[in-house]
């Protein structure tokens, strides 16, 4: 079985810009979740989709924004970039039941210069 | 506020010996802990996990210890191979498992020395 695919691996980009990250889940995974990893702060969660829905949402402003299609598949999006922006941007997916383990992609490294 | 911790940023251990990753949380909603084992350039790769329900849980050479008391868990691998060098991650949920959002440590470097 495939595993969970991102898109692009690696970005770099200019303070202002605005960027869409893409993820595939695993065939038959329903929920999607976006993580941010940074150096300082380690992993944090950013927000989770389920069928089409964000269902739970992390402590971070509004320029982050997603969305999920009817196929499970996921899109991050981060306008007005910052310097602070830069990070590794992991998603991950799960079946969306509970007790559930959640299964990441290898991320897009996002450089903001 | 850190509510999943992990005080020590590395740990060296001989190859062949335990080795014990340690975590410390301070919800006390979670009800859910799973640990995570990261390779550089890739995402972390689920290890193992336990429900609040259960002290140990055991997978091969990992097992999982919890201690809801303390607010205290623990990985132990035995024995520790050279492939086992990594960051490891705790990670707890309170909902029951990954349907919510995991709160991460900050993380664990595991180095097996030869």
């Amino acid at each position: 079985k495939a595993g969970v695919t991102q898109t692009p691996r690696y970005l770099i980009k200019t303070r202002g810009q605005q960027v869409t990250l893409s993820c595939s889940p695993i065939s038959g995974h329903r929920s999607v979740s976006w993580y941010q990893q940074t150096p300082g702060q380690g992993l944090q969660f950013l927000f989770e989709y389920f069928s089409e829905t964000q269902r739970n949402k992390g402590n971070f402003p509004g320029r982050f924004s997603g969305r999920q299609f009817s196929n499970s598949r996921s899109e991050m999006n981060v306008s007005t970039l910052e310097l602070g922006d830069s990070a590794l941007y992991l998603c991950a997916s799960s079946r969306g039941t509970t007790t559930t383990e959640q299964y990441f992609g290898p991320g897009t490294r996002l450089t903001v210069t | 506020d850190q509510q999943v911790k992990q005080n020590s940023p590395s740990l060296s251990v001989q190859e062949g010996r335990i080795s014990i990753l340690n975590c410390d949380y301070t919800n006390s909603m979670f009800d859910y802990f799973l640990w995570y084992k990261k390779y550089p350039a890739e995402g972390p790769t689920f290890l193992i996990s336990i429900s609040s329900i259960k002290d140990k849980n055991e997978d091969g050479r990992f097992t999982v210890f919890l201690n809801k008391s303390a607010k205290h868990l623990s990985l132990h691998i035995v024995p520790s191979q050279p492939g086992d060098s990594a960051v490891y991650f705790c990670a707890a949920s309170g909902s029951g498992g990954g349907a919510d959002g995991l709160t991460f440590g900050k993380g664990t470097h595991l180095i097996i020395q030869p």
